[in-house]
């Protein structure tokens, strides 16, 4: 079993849309939680990270469930430059190993 | 703002040959590391590091060294390059905190024929 999973998608949603997407991680050890947004052939960057109480910013929210594991990222009235693959990313407890998975790509149609 | 600065850009090599992917930050940041991205498998870890003197292995790092001689400069080596190292890589740093999120370069866009 992969350590961070993501469903590949693509995911294809109307302008103004909301779509949410899932990470699940298996280490219970993990501790910090990121969401990063990758356009095509360019470098990740940071959407936002992934705190215990659940975060918003704008029309972007993160929430942690550690219970079952998974961390989610939830966009609201979608625009067609939200179109782009998402990356979750985990830092477990005692490395320093950010753990990336494969991305969920998401296209938002006019 | 030069944050973190990988160079080249793009790079041909041939089967056999060894190169040196450089990696520089001017964020004072603790931590680098080197992740290759390949389609459908994600970023992967090659090697990372903690801080200057200090390396690791991440969950690709054969046929790859590193070094840390510095705070500011991580160069990834290929010793002897080959077809399955044709790749994107890219270059990332943070502070030794477990809160700080990553910071990248824009990438190395490495073929091996």
């Amino acid at each position: 079993r992969k350590e961070v999973e993501q469903d590949p998608g693509p995911f294809n949603v109307p302008e103004g849309a909301t779509v949410a997407f899932n990470c699940t991680y298996s280490n219970s050890a993990s501790q910090s939680f990121f969401w990063y947004r990758q356009d095509c052939r360019k470098e990740p960057k940071l959407l936002m990270s992934v705190y215990s109480s659940g975060n918003e910013d704008g029309r972007f929210t993160a929430q942690l469930n550690r219970a079952s594991q998974y961390i989610s990222l939830l966009i609201r009235d979608s625009k067609l430059s939200d179109s782009a693959t998402y990356l979750c990313v985990v830092l477990t407890s005692g490395t320093y190993k950010y753990i990336f998975g494969t991305g969920t790509r998401l296209k938002v149609l006019a | 703002n030069a944050g973190v600065t990988q160079t080249p850009k793009f790079q041909v090599l041939k089967t056999g040959q060894s190169m040196t992917l450089q990696c520089a930050q001017d964020m004072n940041h603790e931590y680098m590391s080197w992740y290759r991205q390949d389609p459908g498998m994600g970023l992967r870890l090659i090697h990372y590091s903690v801080g200057a003197g200090i390396t690791d292995q991440g969950e690709v790092p054969n046929g790859y060294n590193v070094s840390r001689s510095t705070t500011e400069d991580f160069p990834l080596r290929l010793l002897s390059a080959a077809p399955s190292q044709t790749s994107v890589y890219f270059c990332a740093s943070s502070y030794r905190d477990y809160n700080s999120p990553l910071h990248f370069g824009n990438g190395t866009r490495l073929t091996v024929t």
